[in-house]
């Protein structure tokens, strides 16, 4: 049972460079969301998507890009890495119709380093 | 504007000792939900405990309480008998359909956490 998978977990990044975080969850989530967590700090929402087709910004989303276009699969699109970006991202998905209590499923998270 | 506010930044507890994490949030979307999250020093994030906005009574898990004050709009995390292995960052988050763009998605928020130690 895989859960939320993010890859990779690593990765250094050159000023201008650019590159996909992947997200992966095979729990048949509708909602998947992406969150930054610079260090000592909360989570910030990058962006969020309730569905395949469907996405949305949250309170970060400017340097960023996603798509969603399968429930499995949401990726997250970074065009041209500052180093204001350097952080840990994760992804995290939650199955949500009526009930609002429906926990997140978290990945274990990509650190980035933007050099 | 921040939405979920915890304004304790680091606490610290004797073990054995109960302790409180506080949590205020703001939002006019009259069905929302609140979580509590711990997130030990490897990072992963750990659900603690739910609490919807129409539940009359406060949510317990555990040695985890949720006092949960709708009119104050706050809901505190209660700890009892700390151990050891609580210490770790805690994170207040919520789930509502925003203030931005009324009528939109419901989305989840979190604040900024609590940095817990637990004192042998």
């Amino acid at each position: 049972n895989a859960g939320v998978t993010q890859t990779p977990k690593f990765r250094i990044l050159k000023i201008g460079q650019s590159m996909t975080l992947q997200c992966t969850q095979d729990m048949n989530h509708n909602y998947m969301y992406w969150y930054r967590q610079d260090p000592g700090m909360g989570l910030k929402l990058i962006y969020y998507s309730v569905g395949a087709g469907i996405t949305d910004k949250g309170e970060v989303p400017n340097g960023y890009n996603v798509s969603r276009s399968t429930t499995e699969d949401f990726p997250l699109r970074l065009e041209l890495a500052a180093p204001s970006q350097t952080s840990v991202y994760f992804c995290a998905s939650s199955y949500q119709e009526v009930s609002m209590d429906e926990k997140l499923f978290f990945g274990s998270g990509t650190q980035l380093s933007v050099l | 504007a921040q939405k979920i506010t915890q304004t304790q930044p680091g606490m610290f507890v004797q073990e054995k000792e109960a302790v409180t994490l506080d949590c205020t949030y703001d939002t006019s979307d009259p069905s929302y939900g609140l979580f509590w999250y711990k997130q030990p020093s490897s990072g992963e994030m750990i659900f603690l405990i739910y609490q919807g906005s129409y539940d009359q009574q406060n949510a317990t898990e555990g040695r985890y309480s949720l006092n949960f004050q709708k009119a104050r709009k706050s809901a505190n995390l209660v700890i009892s008998a700390s151990q050891l292995g609580d210490s770790a960052m805690y994170f207040c988050a919520m789930r509502d359909k925003g203030t931005i763009r009324p009528g939109g998605y419901q989305k989840v928020t979190f604040g900024t956490g609590t940095k817990l130690q637990v004192i042998p």
